[in-house]
């Protein structure tokens, strides 16, 4: 099976500032990677897929990268709205998320 | 606009049962691959289950493999889960989801129906 790792697992930062979130996997993947936000009480929503591209109706704030085993997640410029969980799941060979990310308001 | 609806969930006693649905609408049900994902509380998602859109190939995780059934029924647009044998591990909100791609990644997300397990 593939291990997803996400860090960090906490994020702490404030509106306006740019932040990042790696994703790696246990062996590679290609680009067969997408990423998740989620809010409280809510469903996971699609932001990027096949690693860098974004999903119609997406802020262009979010952008993704990455091929193989290493991923990331950038986001610009945080927003309000922004705050959330963050998973990357691969789908090369079943479906494996990594264990998330919450960026919280500093 | 693409929605999907899930039902059956509840408050059900280790070892019992339950089958979830998830209705869909708004767009060509069979000709897309569907999965389950759920979240037990406070913690991250798991991959469950997924059906392609003929409903002749199925995948499950380790976990939930022997005890889970997945299947669909393209005439009702509903997509089912058929859950036994259940654990207290399996208390969680269960969702369904649409596939898209080849291979596929999960772009429309129903609102989850929450599954409780204990005596």
């Amino acid at each position: 099976d593939i291990q997803m790792t996400q860090s960090p697992s906490t994020l702490s930062a404030s509106v306006g500032d740019r932040v990042t979130i790696t994703c790696r996997a246990s062996q590679s993947i290609r680009s067969w990677l997408a990423w998740y936000q989620q809010k409280p009480g809510k469903a996971p929503k699609l932001l990027i897929y096949e690693a860098s591209n974004l999903e119609s109706g997406v802020p262009s704030r979010f952008s993704g990268s990455g091929s193989g085993t290493e991923f990331t997640l950038t986001l610009s410029s945080l927003q309000p709205d922004d705050f959330a969980t963050y998973y990357c799941q691969q789908y090369n060979s079943d479906w494996t998320f990594g264990q998330g990310t919450k960026v919280e308001i500093k | 606009e693409v929605q999907l609806l899930e039902s059956g969930g509840g408050l059900v006693q280790p070892g019992g049962s339950l089958r979830l649905a998830c209705a869909a609408s708004g767009f060509a049900f069979s000709t897309y691959a569907m999965s389950w994902v759920r979240q037990a509380p406070g913690k991250g998602l798991e991959w469950v289950s997924s059906i392609s859109g003929g409903g002749h190939f199925t995948n499950y995780s380790g976990s939930v493999k022997g005890r889970f059934t997945v299947s669909r029924d393209n005439t009702k647009n509903t997509l089912y889960l058929q859950i036994n044998s259940l654990r207290a591990e399996d208390t969680a909100v269960y969702y369904c989801a649409k596939g898209r791609g080849g291979p596929y990644y999960l772009d429309y997300w129903g609102q989850g129906t929450l599954v409780t397990v204990s005596s």
